[in-house]
């Protein structure tokens, strides 16, 4: 199974300031995943989006997804020091069961 | 609405002593159940899932076994920790369907003395 890499490993940011985080994979996927785990706690879905798909928003939250470059971005808008996370893709490949692999993510810090 | 319940929170055993680790999920049947473990800054590592009772499929080897006794319930064991399974814990679920995000549990802090 395939990996979800992140970048960058790291991010500090001021509040209000938007936040872009990457994610690379390695073969066709059905869809990408990406989730905020914030410090000791379980990881929350954000928002999945399929490979026929370019992009889409939820929130503050928009997500893009660029199948011919085997890539997409996190962009958090108009931060805030909630937004403070560990976040992670996680890829399901094309033709595989319903899995997907998780990267190591991007730690997030927005300072007030 | 579903939801998933993990327990201990936090647990620290000794080294030989053994482990049980236990998920539940309501609001939902015949869910996909799944196990994970996550190093210190590291990504998920999947362990073991799920699709049905008595159905366990392991992704690593190692001194850990799941069993899925009843159709929303996952249980993570172990007959002797080690010091190497020392970890955060988390349990997952989701439809048995494509193009469904996981819900995860809040975690399982396991402290291997």
């Amino acid at each position: 199974s395939q990996q979800g890499e992140e970048d960058p490993q790291a991010l500090s940011i001021q509040e209000g300031e938007n936040a872009t985080m990457n994610c690379s994979y390695k073969t066709s996927i059905n869809n990408l995943q990406w989730y905020r785990q914030n410090s000791g706690r379980g990881l929350v879905h954000l928002i999945l989006i399929r490979s026929n798909e370019r992009e889409k928003h939820s929130g503050r939250l928009r997500v893009t997804l660029d199948t011919s470059k085997k890539s997409s971005s996190l962009l958090i808008t108009a931060s805030r020091a909630a937004d403070t996370a560990s976040y992670f893709c996680a890829t399901a490949e094309t033709g595989g069961s319903y899995i997907p692999t998780f990267g190591r993510g991007t730690s997030l810090i927005v300072h007030p | 609405s579903q939801t998933i319940h993990q327990w201990p929170a936090t647990l620290v055993q000794p080294v030989g002593s053994p482990l049980s680790l236990e998920c539940t999920v309501e609001g939902t049947s015949n869910p996909n159940l799944y196990w994970y473990r996550q190093a210190a800054g590291r990504g998920l590592q999947l362990l073991f899932y799920s699709v049905g009772i008595g159905q366990i499929s392991s992704e690593v080897p190692q001194n850990l076994s799941a069993s899925r006794p009843q159709d929303r319930q996952f249980i993570l064991s172990s007959k002797k920790l080690l010091l190497s399974d020392s970890g955060f814990y988390l349990c997952a679920w989701n439809p048995d369907t494509a193009d469904y995000g996981y819900t995860f549990g809040s975690g399982t802090r396991l402290t291997v003395v």
